[in-house]
């Protein structure tokens, strides 16, 4: 396995700019996970993917934020006219039906100016 | 509800052991785990419990859990400087189609040489 992957690893934007981040994860791991980590706090589960399917949504996923995962296998997670307030890390974490262990990627760091 | 708990700091020397506690709310909680944080690294797995077992011991690690008062705990014997980092534990809940998880805030272990 190589990993969960992430990418970019950091990402600077203005105010209102659109972003997209990029998740791939572990080959073989159907299911996968967005959480959100700020300055001082866990992780904060976003959203959920099984294989292709979005089966759950967190009420902090905002009508701004949309995510994908077309294939089933990498994911996108789109913001749209960010704001200060979506600076944070953004983690993405897989793991295979049937197995208790998500494991995580390194992170996109976003600092929204 | 959903929510944990953990105390934001913990400093020992190198050699002592640690111990980090996490305290949640959940009766239904199935899988407790414990996760370790670098600086702006992503999460790794470092060990999880069934919420049916007391203890679980892996090398230096030893898990204990005290179900009748929501209490985990992390023991790290031998603690090494590289164990320097956030400590969080995580829990996913009984009937939960998604096994998300529910993060503490962290524990900040320093290890003083």
């Amino acid at each position: 396995d190589t990993g969960v992957s992430q990418d970019p690893r950091h990402k600077i934007t203005k105010r209102g700019q659109n972003v997209t981040f990029r998740c791939d994860p572990i080959s073989e791991h159907n299911r996968l996970y967005w959480y959100r980590q700020t300055l001082g706090q866990g992780p904060e589960f976003l959203t959920y993917f099984q294989n292709e399917a979005q089966l759950e949504k967190s009420r902090l996923l905002s009508d701004r934020f949309s995510a994908e995962r077309p294939k089933g296998s990498f994911s996108t997670l789109e913001i749209q006219r960010t704001e200060q307030g979506d600076s944070a890390m953004y983690l993405c974490a897989s793991s295979r039906r049937g197995y208790n262990e998500q494991f995580f990627g390194p992170g996109t760091r976003l600092t929204v100016l | 509800g959903e929510d944990v708990e953990q105390s934001l700091f913990l400093s020992v020397r190198e050699g002592d052991s640690s111990v980090i506690n996490c305290t949640y709310t959940d009766s239904s909680s199935t899988y407790l785990y414990w996760y370790k944080q670098e600086p702006g690294a992503g999460l790794q797995l470092l060990t999880y419990i069934f919420s049916n077992m007391d203890m679980k011991q892996d090398q230096r690690l030893t898990v204990l859990l005290n179900k009748k008062d929501k209490h985990l705990s992390l023991r790290i014997a031998d603690t090494q400087t590289g164990d320097s980092a956030i400590y969080f534990c995580a829990e996913t809940l009984y009937g939960g189609a998604t096994n998300k998880l529910i993060f503490g805030t962290g524990t900040l272990l320093a290890v003083q040489p």
